[in-house]
Parts: C-alpha cells; structure tokens; sequence
C-alpha cells in the first residue's frame, strides 16, 4: 500500500538557521501537501503542489514536488523560534483521491528552534 | 471563506461514560467530512469519513462511531469511553479529489 516516509523525525537547531526536510514514496503522488501543526492545535495548511517540478513559496518557506513525483522537500530560510511544530508531508490516498478525498500522511518532522 | 469549528477543546472523561464531539463547517455546502485521532502529537489516524449526509465509512474497527445529520455537522460518538480512547481528536473538511484538508483546532480528551 502507499506509505509516505517523512525525515528526520526531529531536528534542533538554532534560530536564524536554514531548514530542510523530505517526504518520499515508493508510489507517484499527484499532489503533495504540506502542514505545520503548532502544539494543542489542527494542522494548517502551507502549500499545496499540483504538478511534477514544481517549486512553490510562501514567506520564508520553500517546498518543491519531486521531478519523479515520488517524493518532495520542504525549506524553511532563517528559522524563528515560531516555526516551532510539527511539519507533516500529505498527499492522496490511490491517484486522484478519488470522490472522499483521503489523504495519506507521513508521521512528521518535529522542529525545535533555539533562540 | 470557510471555517471549521470544533468542541470542546478539552474533555476529562471516568472510563465507560459515553461521548459526543462535534464538528461545524461553516462556507461551503456538501464538504467531505473526517474524524482523525493523533496519539502523542505525532501520526494522524483516519477514523471516519463521509461524503454526504447519513454517509459514513470507517476506517478502524474500534470503540468509536460517527454520524452526520447535516450537511455541516459530524459528529463524533461513543457509548462507553475506554482508557485506549484518550487522544487528540481532530475533524478536517475537504473537497473532492486532489483538494487539500483543512483541520479544526482539535478536542483533547482524557480518560481517567
């Protein structure tokens, strides 16, 4: 079945650092979604990618959809103590999604800033 | 635009009393509505989905129901709470296809 694979699963680092993390797959994805979820809260929505190669900003965040469509990267520039969460990779589950729109989630990256 | 309401935000429940949570969407009309729980702040587990009113498949047999009398409305049940049912519950509504979810803030619920 389709799995998504997220890493790291954590990172530390120190505030004004950039940071990368990934999402792949072992099955072609048509869209990639990626959430940030703050402590106690749901996860919001950053940036929807709809097409192969694609490169997509919003603010200081970067995410860009796999050439292979397999797998996808989200960049954070100059982290602040703010961007503190849970950043989850998604994307839907079976080729188009299909009528419910299911999404397959990847377990996470939990970011840590340092101020 | 639309929005998503959740409640309670927290609920402190003795194991075996029943449960209700509700989930509002409000801006849109016939949204695909889901229940998740996430355990230890990490991992979303899809519970339950429904594409239309009294339209409900699940996900994971378990301890759990859901109902949707409106459009707009999912609710989320049990009659008799387990300590394996503390978690935190998430609903998120979504269009069709490739469109992305979008999450409530989420019920945090605690068994004793």
């Amino acid at each position: 079945g389709q799995q998504l694979n997220q890493s790291p699963q954590s990172m530390f680092i120190q505030e004004g650092e950039d940071v990368s993390m990934n999402c792949t797959s072992s099955s072609i994805f048509n869209t990639w979604l990626w959430y940030k979820q703050d402590p106690g809260e749901g996860p919001v929505l950053l940036i929807a990618l709809y097409k192969a190669g694609e490169l997509t900003s919003n603010g200081r965040l970067t995410a860009q959809f796999g050439i292979t469509r397999k797998d996808s990267f989200l960049n954070i520039s100059a982290s602040i103590p703010s961007d503190v969460g849970i950043y989850f990779c998604a994307g839907p589950l079976g080729y188009y999604g299909g009528s419910q729109g299911n999404l397959i989630f990847g377990k996470g990256t939990k970011l840590s800033v340092k101020p | 635009s639309q929005t998503i309401h959740q409640w309670p935000a927290t609920l402190v429940q003795p194991v075996g009393s029943p449960l209700s949570l509700e989930c509002t969407v409000e801006g849109t009309s016939n949204p695909n509505l889901y229940w998740y729980r996430q355990a230890a702040g990490r991992g979303l587990q899809l519970l339950f989905y429904s594409v239309g009113i009294g339209q409900i498949s699940s996900e994971v047999p378990q301890n759990l129901s859901a109902s949707r009398p409106q459009d707009r409305q999912f609710i989320l049940s049990s009659k008799k709470l387990l300590l394996s049912d503390s978690g935190f519950y998430l609903c998120a509504w979504g269009g069709q296809g490739l469109q992305p979810q979008h999450f409530g803030d989420g019920t945090r619920l605690s068994i004793l």
